[in-house]
């Protein structure tokens, strides 16, 4: 059974970068064909699907974020990461890792991270 | 980009109900509807995949229905670890989108 941990920075200052990873265990990022992907919930919002990265290394993003996103993979660590730039206040949220089928599951606990100076 | 829209945003029930919710999207995405219950301190967990099919492990008491805009979620005989809150989300075409939340108290 595969399981996921968000990891990273709770507080990151408006303009700069925020970065998260994901640790998956019970799996391999490159086995299968699963798609390793971002979502997020701003407080009161609904969930937000930031992107994800596929078993053979290729990205989607979503357009919303496109401009300042970007997701990678390392299988060595059998970790994948999030980066997002200048940040702002309308960025803080829950952000989730979770494999990505036809469905999101299984999903990591979240983590809540804050933009704020 | 495909719209969700999820009712009721809040529901109140109590032990034993059987609750309905439905979501609709802003076309037609076949049976590409995905279910999904956040209760706090958890990991989201899928209950539901493809508008009907049931998630292994998922009790029996959820069910899904629909097809090409309109979907529902019917929970029966809700039992304390049910309240929470559930989401609808669509996986027709990205970006993947989600519905608002609909939030399952206590009565």
């Amino acid at each position: 059974q595969v399981q996921l941990q968000e990891s990273g920075p709770r507080l990151v200052k408006p303009s700069e970068t925020l970065s998260l990873t994901c640790n998956v265990s019970g799996g391999s990022i490159t086995g299968g064909t699963n798609y390793w992907s971002w979502i997020r919930q701003p407080p009161g919002k609904e969930l937000e699907w930031i992107g994800y990265i596929s078993y053979a290394g290729s990205t989607n993003y979503n357009p919303s974020l496109k401009s300042r996103v970007a997701i990678s993979a390392d299988p060595s660590k059998k970790q994948f990461s999030l980066q997002l730039n200048a940040v702002t206040t309308a960025d803080t949220a829950i952000y989730y890792c979770a494999v990505q089928l036809r469905y999101f599951g299984p999903w990591g606990p979240g983590t809540l991270v804050t933009v704020s100076s | 980009d495909i719209q969700m829209t999820q009712s009721p945003s809040s529901l109140s029930a109590s032990v034993g109900d059987r609750v309905t919710i439905t979501c609709r999207a802003s076309q037609s995405i076949g049976n590409f509807l995905n279910w999904y219950q956040l209760r706090p301190g958890k990991a989201p967990r899928v209950l539901i995949y493809a508008a009907a099919s049931l998630h292994s492990g998922v009790p029996s008491k959820f069910s899904g229905s629909g097809s090409g805009t309109e979907f529902t979620l019917t929970i029966s005989s809700l039992q304390p670890e049910d309240f929470g809150t559930y989401f609808c989300q669509q996986s027709f075409s990205a970006p993947y989108s989600f519905g608002r939340g609909t939030k399952l108290e206590l009565q």
